[in-house]
C-alpha cells in the first residue's frame, strides 16, 4: 500500500532534550517535505527536500534540521526544542514539484508538546 | 513570499445548504490544489486546476480556477454531514503555499 509513514504518532518531551521524528515513503517520490499546523495559521513548510542530499528552507525553518540521505526518508530534527515548537507535524512527498505541481501525499501526523 | 489568501474562515451550514470556499491571490497562480481534513486527519488532495477559466466537477464538488489566474472557489451543492473538514486550496511552484482554511462544519 502506497504510503507515508511517520513515527511518532505523539509525544511529549522537555524544551532542550533532542528529539528526532522520522518520516518514510515507499512511493519512490523525489519530493519530500515537512509541514507544522497551528490553529488558525494553516500548514506552514517547515522544510522540503526535491531529491536526495539537497534540502531547503520553507518558510519558518528555524529551531529545525534536516537530511535526505535516501530517497525514501527524510528525517525531521529538533536539537534544542522549545515550547513554540509543540504543534501537529505533518511529512508529505510528492513525485516532485515543477512548475505545474503534483499532489502530496501526507502522513498521519506528529503531536509534539514540547514541556 | 507567496500567498493565498482563503475565505471565509468558518462556515456553519444545514445539511442540505450549499457551501463555498473563495482562495485570491495578488499573483498570478501557475496552479492551484485543493485537500481536504477531516478533523483528526492529515490533508488529502481533492484536485488540480492548472488552465485559465478551467472548472472540474467531482460529484456534488466544483472547482474553478479564475479567468486571470488570481483566484478559485471550491462550491459543494447539498452538503453532507461526510464533507465536515477544513478545506485548504493550495499553489505550488518548488514550495508549497497553503491557504489558511475554510473550517466547515454541517448540521444534520
Amino acid at each position: 500500500e502506497a504510503q507515508v509513514t511517520q513515527n511518532p504518532r505523539y509525544l511529549i518531551t522537555v524544551t532542550g532534550k533532542k528529539l528526532t521524528v522520522t518520516c518514510s515513503q515507499n512511493m519512490n517520490h523525489e519530493y519530500m517535505s515537512w509541514y507544522r499546523q497551528d490553529p488558525g495559521l494553516g500548514l506552514r513548510q517547515i522544510y522540503y527536500s526535491m531529491n536526495v542530499e539537497v534540502t531547503d528552507k520553507g518558510d519558518v525553518p528555524e529551531g529545525y534540521k534536516v537530511s535526505r540521505k535516501e530517497k525514501r526518508n527524510f528525517p525531521l530534527i529538533l536539537e534544542s526544542p522549545s515550547p513554540n515548537q509543540t504543534s501537529l507535524y505533518f511529512c508529505a512527498s510528492s513525485w516532485n514539484a515543477d512548475s505545474v505541481g503534483q499532489p502530496q501525499h501526507f502522513g498521519d501526523g506528529t503531536r509534539l508538546s514540547i514541556l | 513570499g507567496q500567498q493565498v489568501m482563503q475565505i471565509p474562515q468558518y462556515q456553519h451550514v444545514q445539511e442540505g445548504e450549499d457551501f463555498t470556499t473563495y482562495c485570491n491571490s495578488s499573483t498570478t497562480l501557475s496552479n492551484i490544489q485543493w485537500y481536504k481534513q477531516r478533523p483528526g486527519g492529515h490533508p488529502v488532495f481533492l484536485i488540480q486546476l492548472v488552465k485559465s477559466g478551467e472548472v472540474k466537477k467531482q460529484k456534488r464538488l466544483t472547482f474553478q480556477f479564475g479567468e486571470a489566474k488570481k483566484n478559485s472557489s471550491l462550491h459543494i451543492t447539498a452538503t453532507q454531514t461526510t464533507d465536515v473538514g477544513t478545506y485548504f486550496c493550495v499553489y505550488n511552484f518548488n514550495k508549497f503555499y497553503f491557504g489558511s482554511g475554510t473550517k466547515l462544519n454541517v448540521k444534520p
